[in-house]
């Protein structure tokens, strides 16, 4: 069964600090990996995908099949990151597996 | 653009009690989404349609909930009757075709008392 795997409920840095959000996935196909996120008051909406392999926001995330991860980096967070981030993975595209989210809490 | 609307935003009934809740999508989004947000999980599929088809229902408990998109544009999606465990954020979600990108709405938060 897909299993999508956010291990922390809450990430606090300090503005200009890296941020890296983990995800790890069980999956025995190749699927496809996506990151949403949801600023407060916002509805959720998604940040990126990796068969775009581009950067939004300054964010990057980076398939490793053999880890079965999906982190999500940015190098020097700011203060406007600040929101809840789901990893989520879906096996065609479509149908898509959550994960249970993780608070990223960027400090002034 | 307009985005998914869903309404209403807000609803406190009893258990044992009937609600529904509405979901027009994107204009032109041929596949609909309805997804359980209970708090602090993420979002869990409960039914997926086509236009007016439906694709995927399986973690969708049939013997309280049930959803329709009669004209493959707006949905309905009612809980009869509710429990205790139903309360959660129902969100709606559109994308113009499978494998498109998926839009959420801004939910429908129901308290079950």
């Amino acid at each position: 069964a897909q299993r999508v795997t956010q291990p922390e409920k809450l990430l606090s840095v300090f503005k200009g600090a890296p941020v890296e959000l983990k995800c790890n996935y069980s999956y025995s196909g190749s699927p496809e990996l996506f990151w949403y996120v949801q600023y407060s008051r916002q509805r959720l909406q998604l940040l990126l995908r990796h068969i775009s392999r581009e950067s939004i926001k300054g964010f990057t995330a980076d398939l490793n099949k053999g880890e079965t991860s999906f982190h999500l980096k940015k190098p020097f967070a700011q203060e406007e990151d600040s929101a809840m981030y789901y990893c989520a993975l879906s096996e065609d595209g479509n149908k898509l597996v959550f994960g249970a989210g993780t608070i990223l809490r960027v400090k002034s | 653009e307009a985005g998914v609307a869903q309404s209403p935003r807000y609803k406190i009934i009893e258990k044992r009690q009937s609600v529904a809740f509405w979901c027009n999508p994107i204009s032109g989004h041929a596949t609909l989404y309805w997804y359980q947000q209970i708090l602090g999980q993420g979002p869990k599929l409960l039914i997926q349609f086509q236009n007016n088809g439906v694709v995927d229902d399986s973690q969708l408990p049939k013997d309280r909930f049930s959803a329709e998109r009669l004209k493959g544009v707006d949905s309905t999606l009612k809980i009869q009757p509710a429990k205790l465990e139903d309360s959660a954020v129902y969100l709606c979600a559109s994308s113009l075709v499978p494998r498109n990108t998926i839009y959420f709405g801004e939910g429908s938060w129901l308290t079950v008392v």
